[in-house]
């Protein structure tokens, strides 16, 4: 089966805490990205990941940072959670450089207390 | 930078009844790519439609839309609506700028009524 997996599903915490979500593609494709989903279902992108140059997107807190192994593994860690990182993180890859269609993993939602 | 509207926060209609879902974008870029996301209730936003051309519709699932490059307009319309149709609808656009991701706007709800 080809597509974009996600773990974990959904992660509980507590403020200040480091969390770190999994993502893996196996649909060949050469980027990838991270979107946050917040509680007004707004998508936003965070991160994009291409040939091992990752583009952040400005209005993301220093707190996030992505981690990848290869192309096919874009992982994401928020060191110290705040109440506001509450949301569902969704995974997408695709491939570079054609305007693609984006395939999203099923998201890992994170709520903070 | 681009900007997608999708003017309906929700949209319901019955059973069987034509259904439309408005979206426009502004955007200083030639080269853009547009997209109709669906995404069910605790699922992955699943690709619905996709456009590149001007003028030319699409259509997939029973959905068309046509892009309209004149009024900037995408929008996405079913002749016949069925309840498995109520889900979250994406519509999102990508420019040139790759790294820039799929530039969504806030989505609009559909549910079906017998």
């Amino acid at each position: 089966e080809t597509a974009v997996f996600q773990t974990p599903n959904y992660h509980v915490t507590q403020v200040g805490n480091e969390v770190s979500f999994n993502c893996k593609q196996t649909l060949g494709h050469d980027t990838m990205y991270w979107y946050k989903q917040d509680s007004k279902k707004l998508l936003k992108i965070m991160f994009s990941y291409n040939n091992k140059q990752l583009i952040v997107n400005e209005t993301v807190p220093r707190r996030f940072s992505p981690q990848s192994s290869d192309k096919a593994h874009l992982n994401l860690r928020i060191k110290s959670v705040e109440p506001e990182d509450s949301a569902v993180y969704l995974c997408a890859s695709t491939n570079w450089g054609n305007q693609d269609t984006q395939y999203f993993g099923p998201g890992t939602r994170l709520l903070v207390l | 930078g681009d900007s997608v509207t999708q003017t309906e926060g929700l949209v319901t209609v019955t059973e069987g009844l034509p259904v439309k879902l408005n979206c426009t974008y502004q955007t200083t870029y030639l080269t853009i790519a547009f997209f109709w996301y669906v995404q069910y209730l605790n699922e992955a936003p699943q690709v619905l439609l996709k456009s590149s051309t001007d003028n030319k519709r699409t259509e997939h699932q029973g959905f068309h839309a046509t892009l309209h490059k004149s009024s900037s307009s995408f929008h996405l319309q079913k002749s016949s609506a069925q309840l498995s149709d109520s889900a979250l609808y994406y519509c999102a656009l990508s420019d040139h700028d790759y790294a820039q991701g799929l530039t969504f706007g806030l989505g609009t709800r559909v549910s079906v009524f017998p």
